[in-house]
């Protein structure tokens, strides 16, 4: 079983402020490593699949850093705003990229105004 | 977004029925997943599917089997439901191997 671990569980940050969380995967047989957002009572939505060491991807306030070789990954929002509280998840991809992700049990980000 | 569409949204089952979620999906991808989710663990995997009649067994298969005779349909059978298996459960889609999951609006399964 492939472990995917993500840090902090949860985030009480206040609005306009930044923050940033961490999620830590094998560092061996990666393929992508994924970040999701999830609200409540909706369905988990992609914001970056990262294949190479050292990607950079930016959406909006919202962006994610990749390190495959110490085996983590970053992702970072900019000003935050009330709608930013989600759980956010991110998801390990090993061997040929078809098998399911493995998911971490995700950040649990809270915005208070 | 991803026309992924789940059957039923909620149902309530007793011990030791079978049981069957289905999982339709219209945007003709290869790949289709069902997972669960549980408080305090993350979402897991079941089994997938990487193509017609193609399937394969996840972290948590056990007391579960899957059927995908159609490329838009994606069946997840419960052979004899325990309470261990009430769960929300999640369909998942994807194109490519190394493109995003699209996932359904999930089923909330009690079974008492």
């Amino acid at each position: 079983i492939l472990n995917v671990e993500q840090s902090p569980q949860s985030l009480h940050v206040q609005e306009g402020d930044s923050t940033n969380f961490t999620c830590s995967f094998p560092s061996s047989n990666f393929y992508a490593l994924h970040w999701y957002r999830w609200e409540t009572a909706k369905s988990p939505e992609a914001l970056f699949v990262m294949t190479l060491n050292g990607d950079e991807k930016k959406k909006g306030r919202i962006s994610a850093t990749l390190n495959t070789k110490e085996g983590y990954s970053y992702l970072y929002i900019k000003g935050s705003q009330p709608e930013d509280s989600a759980t956010y998840l991110c998801a390990f991809n090993s061997g040929g990229g078809a098998d399911g992700l493995t998911f971490g049990k995700g950040t649990h980000l809270i915005i208070q105004p | 977004d991803a026309g992924i569409t789940q059957s039923p949204r909620h149902k309530v089952t007793e011990t030791g029925t079978p049981v069957t979620l289905r999982c339709h999906q219209t945007e003709n991808h290869r790949y289709m997943y069902w997972y669960r989710q549980d408080p305090g663990h993350g979402l897991r995997l079941i089994h997938y599917s990487y193509g017609v009649k193609d399937t394969d067994k996840g972290e948590v298969s056990d007391g579960y089997s899957v059927s995908r005779s159609k490329t838009e349909d994606f069946l997840l059978t419960l052979e004899s439901a325990t309470s261990s298996q009430t769960s929300v459960y999640f369909c998942a889609t994807r194109d490519r191997a190394n493109t995003e999951a699209f996932f359904g609006q999930g089923t909330r399964l009690t079974v008492v």
